[in-house]
Protein backbone atom coordinates (compact mmCIF):
# COMPACT_ATOMS: atom_id res chain seq x y z
CA UNK A 1 0.00 0.00 0.00
CA UNK A 2 1.32 3.74 -0.36
CA UNK A 3 2.43 5.21 2.50
CA UNK A 4 3.47 9.42 2.64
CA UNK A 5 5.92 10.49 5.53
CA UNK A 6 6.17 14.01 6.79
CA UNK A 7 9.50 13.34 9.08
CA UNK A 8 8.58 16.95 10.78
CA UNK A 9 6.20 16.87 13.06
CA UNK A 10 6.78 20.21 14.24
CA UNK A 11 8.58 23.25 12.25
CA UNK A 12 9.20 26.90 12.96
CA UNK A 13 10.33 29.69 10.55
CA UNK A 14 10.71 33.44 11.56
CA UNK A 15 8.29 36.15 8.97
CA UNK A 16 10.12 37.13 5.96
CA UNK A 17 12.35 33.72 5.96
CA UNK A 18 11.80 30.78 3.96
CA UNK A 19 11.31 26.97 4.99
CA UNK A 20 11.38 23.70 3.78
CA UNK A 21 8.68 20.82 4.92
CA UNK A 22 9.58 17.56 3.80
CA UNK A 23 7.98 14.59 2.36
CA UNK A 24 8.33 11.65 1.08
CA UNK A 25 6.37 8.60 -0.18
CA UNK A 26 6.09 4.88 -1.25
CA UNK A 27 4.78 3.48 -4.20
CA UNK A 28 5.23 1.16 -6.91
CA UNK A 29 3.12 3.30 -9.83
CA UNK A 30 4.54 5.61 -12.20
CA UNK A 31 1.21 7.55 -12.68
CA UNK A 32 0.30 9.59 -9.82
CA UNK A 33 -0.80 13.15 -8.25
CA UNK A 34 0.89 15.06 -5.09
CA UNK A 35 -0.59 17.30 -2.83
CA UNK A 36 0.25 20.06 -0.43
CA UNK A 37 -2.99 20.97 1.71
CA UNK A 38 -2.81 23.29 4.51
CA UNK A 39 -5.36 23.61 7.57
CA UNK A 40 -4.93 27.03 9.37
CA UNK A 41 -6.33 26.68 13.13
CA UNK A 42 -9.93 26.45 13.18
CA UNK A 43 -10.32 26.72 9.59
CA UNK A 44 -10.93 24.84 6.55
CA UNK A 45 -8.38 22.53 4.78
CA UNK A 46 -7.29 23.80 1.48
CA UNK A 47 -5.22 23.47 -1.29
CA UNK A 48 -1.97 25.23 -1.33
CA UNK A 49 0.16 23.56 -4.81
CA UNK A 50 -0.68 19.73 -6.91
CA UNK A 51 1.86 18.27 -8.95
CA UNK A 52 2.57 15.70 -11.83
CA UNK A 53 4.68 12.74 -11.48
CA UNK A 54 4.99 12.88 -15.22
CA UNK A 55 5.81 16.66 -15.30
CA UNK A 56 9.64 17.06 -14.40
CA UNK A 57 8.91 20.64 -14.11
CA UNK A 58 7.92 21.67 -10.13
CA UNK A 59 5.01 22.96 -9.78
CA UNK A 60 4.88 26.67 -8.53
CA UNK A 61 2.08 29.11 -6.45
CA UNK A 62 3.03 32.56 -5.90
CA UNK A 63 5.45 31.91 -2.74
CA UNK A 64 5.18 28.06 -2.36
CA UNK A 65 7.12 25.87 -4.44
CA UNK A 66 7.54 22.11 -4.68
CA UNK A 67 10.76 20.36 -5.37
CA UNK A 68 9.85 17.15 -6.67
CA UNK A 69 12.07 14.38 -6.71
CA UNK A 70 10.67 11.44 -8.41
CA UNK A 71 13.43 8.70 -8.08
CA UNK A 72 14.07 9.58 -4.69
CA UNK A 73 9.89 9.40 -3.41
CA UNK A 74 10.32 13.16 -2.25
CA UNK A 75 8.07 15.98 -2.67
CA UNK A 76 8.62 19.03 -0.53
CA UNK A 77 7.34 22.19 -0.16
CA UNK A 78 9.10 25.81 0.27
CA UNK A 79 7.65 29.18 1.58
CA UNK A 80 9.53 31.67 0.61
CA UNK A 81 8.99 35.34 2.68
CA UNK A 82 6.74 33.49 5.47
CA UNK A 83 3.89 34.98 6.91
CA UNK A 84 1.89 35.19 9.52
CA UNK A 85 -0.78 33.72 8.17
CA UNK A 86 1.20 30.49 6.63
CA UNK A 87 0.83 29.26 10.32
CA UNK A 88 -0.72 25.85 9.61
CA UNK A 89 -0.69 22.29 9.41
CA UNK A 90 0.37 21.45 6.01
CA UNK A 91 -0.68 17.77 5.11
CA UNK A 92 1.32 16.29 2.12
CA UNK A 93 -1.03 13.71 0.03
CA UNK A 94 -0.40 11.48 -2.72
CA UNK A 95 -3.30 9.53 -5.41
CA UNK A 96 -3.41 6.83 -7.40
CA UNK A 97 -4.98 3.91 -8.17
CA UNK A 98 -5.05 1.35 -5.30
CA UNK A 99 -6.91 -1.62 -4.47
CA UNK A 100 -9.29 -1.20 -7.62
CA UNK A 101 -10.48 2.31 -6.07
CA UNK A 102 -8.35 5.63 -6.50
CA UNK A 103 -7.82 7.47 -2.85
CA UNK A 104 -6.39 10.05 -1.74
CA UNK A 105 -3.40 9.46 0.89
CA UNK A 106 -2.10 11.96 3.39
CA UNK A 107 0.85 11.90 5.68
CA UNK A 108 0.43 13.10 9.50
CA UNK A 109 0.85 16.38 8.93
CA UNK A 110 3.96 19.39 10.20
CA UNK A 111 2.73 21.63 12.59
CA UNK A 112 4.53 25.11 10.91
CA UNK A 113 4.69 28.24 13.13
CA UNK A 114 6.10 31.64 11.97
CA UNK A 115 7.30 33.61 14.35
CA UNK A 116 6.88 37.25 14.32
CA UNK B 1 -16.41 28.88 -4.67
CA UNK B 2 -17.23 25.76 -4.08
CA UNK B 3 -19.30 25.25 -0.70
CA UNK B 4 -18.57 22.54 1.58
CA UNK B 5 -20.65 22.44 4.65
CA UNK B 6 -21.13 20.25 7.74
CA UNK B 7 -24.21 20.27 9.68
CA UNK B 8 -21.76 21.00 13.12
CA UNK B 9 -19.03 22.35 14.32
CA UNK B 10 -19.35 20.40 17.42
CA UNK B 11 -20.99 18.01 19.07
CA UNK B 12 -21.07 16.05 22.33
CA UNK B 13 -23.40 12.73 22.37
CA UNK B 14 -23.34 9.74 24.70
CA UNK B 15 -22.28 6.17 24.49
CA UNK B 16 -24.12 3.96 22.46
CA UNK B 17 -25.96 7.03 20.75
CA UNK B 18 -26.97 7.15 17.04
CA UNK B 19 -25.12 9.92 15.56
CA UNK B 20 -25.74 11.61 12.37
CA UNK B 21 -22.86 13.67 10.44
CA UNK B 22 -24.19 15.84 7.36
CA UNK B 23 -22.52 16.99 4.52
CA UNK B 24 -23.77 18.98 1.98
CA UNK B 25 -21.57 20.55 -1.17
CA UNK B 26 -23.26 22.76 -3.66
CA UNK B 27 -21.10 22.17 -6.85
CA UNK B 28 -22.79 19.28 -8.26
CA UNK B 29 -19.61 17.02 -7.59
CA UNK B 30 -19.50 13.41 -7.77
CA UNK B 31 -17.23 12.45 -5.28
CA UNK B 32 -17.73 12.85 -1.48
CA UNK B 33 -15.74 11.42 0.84
CA UNK B 34 -15.80 11.47 4.96
CA UNK B 35 -12.49 11.44 6.99
CA UNK B 36 -11.37 11.60 10.45
CA UNK B 37 -8.60 13.29 11.90
CA UNK B 38 -6.79 12.52 15.33
CA UNK B 39 -3.32 14.40 16.54
CA UNK B 40 -0.32 12.41 15.08
CA UNK B 41 -2.30 10.35 12.78
CA UNK B 42 -3.26 12.58 10.21
CA UNK B 43 -6.29 12.30 7.98
CA UNK B 44 -7.85 8.60 7.45
CA UNK B 45 -10.42 7.63 5.38
CA UNK B 46 -13.70 6.52 6.48
CA UNK B 47 -15.73 5.92 3.64
CA UNK B 48 -16.12 7.66 0.25
CA UNK B 49 -18.65 7.85 -3.16
CA UNK B 50 -18.57 8.55 -6.20
CA UNK B 51 -22.13 8.81 -7.26
CA UNK B 52 -25.45 8.86 -5.71
CA UNK B 53 -26.33 5.87 -3.65
CA UNK B 54 -23.21 4.49 -4.13
CA UNK B 55 -20.26 3.92 -1.32
CA UNK B 56 -16.87 2.08 -0.49
CA UNK B 57 -14.90 1.88 2.01
CA UNK B 58 -12.06 3.49 2.83
CA UNK B 59 -9.20 2.47 5.62
CA UNK B 60 -10.84 2.71 8.86
CA UNK B 61 -14.86 1.86 8.06
CA UNK B 62 -15.48 -0.21 11.45
CA UNK B 63 -18.18 1.49 13.23
CA UNK B 64 -19.33 3.57 10.83
CA UNK B 65 -22.08 2.96 7.85
CA UNK B 66 -23.02 6.41 5.32
CA UNK B 67 -25.44 7.41 3.06
CA UNK B 68 -26.07 9.09 -0.01
CA UNK B 69 -29.35 9.31 -1.15
CA UNK B 70 -28.88 12.88 -3.06
CA UNK B 71 -26.01 13.97 -5.27
CA UNK B 72 -25.40 17.03 -2.84
CA UNK B 73 -25.50 15.09 0.43
CA UNK B 74 -23.11 12.44 2.36
CA UNK B 75 -24.17 11.63 5.27
CA UNK B 76 -21.79 9.72 8.60
CA UNK B 77 -23.54 7.39 10.83
CA UNK B 78 -21.99 5.96 14.09
CA UNK B 79 -24.61 3.32 14.54
CA UNK B 80 -23.34 3.00 18.24
CA UNK B 81 -21.24 5.54 19.56
CA UNK B 82 -18.19 4.52 21.39
CA UNK B 83 -15.66 6.70 23.18
CA UNK B 84 -12.73 5.53 20.52
CA UNK B 85 -14.85 7.71 18.27
CA UNK B 86 -14.34 10.69 19.73
CA UNK B 87 -12.04 12.97 17.19
CA UNK B 88 -12.60 15.96 14.17
CA UNK B 89 -14.82 14.24 11.40
CA UNK B 90 -13.82 16.31 7.93
CA UNK B 91 -15.88 16.04 4.86
CA UNK B 92 -14.92 16.58 1.48
CA UNK B 93 -15.85 16.83 -2.19
CA UNK B 94 -13.98 16.45 -5.58
CA UNK B 95 -15.62 17.47 -8.92
CA UNK B 96 -14.91 14.09 -11.17
CA UNK B 97 -14.14 10.56 -9.76
CA UNK B 98 -10.66 10.30 -10.12
CA UNK B 99 -9.00 11.38 -6.81
CA UNK B 100 -6.74 13.31 -9.31
CA UNK B 101 -9.25 16.19 -8.34
CA UNK B 102 -8.95 18.86 -5.81
CA UNK B 103 -10.91 17.85 -2.99
CA UNK B 104 -12.54 20.49 -1.33
CA UNK B 105 -13.23 20.44 2.74
CA UNK B 106 -15.85 21.46 5.13
CA UNK B 107 -14.68 22.96 8.43
CA UNK B 108 -15.01 19.61 10.41
CA UNK B 109 -17.38 18.56 13.32
CA UNK B 110 -15.60 17.85 16.46
CA UNK B 111 -17.12 15.11 17.73
CA UNK B 112 -16.75 13.66 21.99
CA UNK B 113 -18.32 10.56 22.96
CA UNK B 114 -18.79 10.52 26.55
Amino acid sequence: AQTVTQSQPEMSVQEAETVTLSCTYDTSESDYYLFWYKQPPSRQMILVIRQEAYKQQNATENRFSVNFQKAAKSFSLKISDSQLGDAAMYFCAYSGYQGGSEKLVFGKGTKLTVNP
Amino acid sequence: DVKVTQSSRYLVKRTGEKVFLECVQDMDHENMFWYRQDPGLGLRLIYFSYDVKMKEKGDIPEGYSVSREKKERFSLILESASTNQTSMYLCASSPHQRSTDTQYFGPGTRLTVL
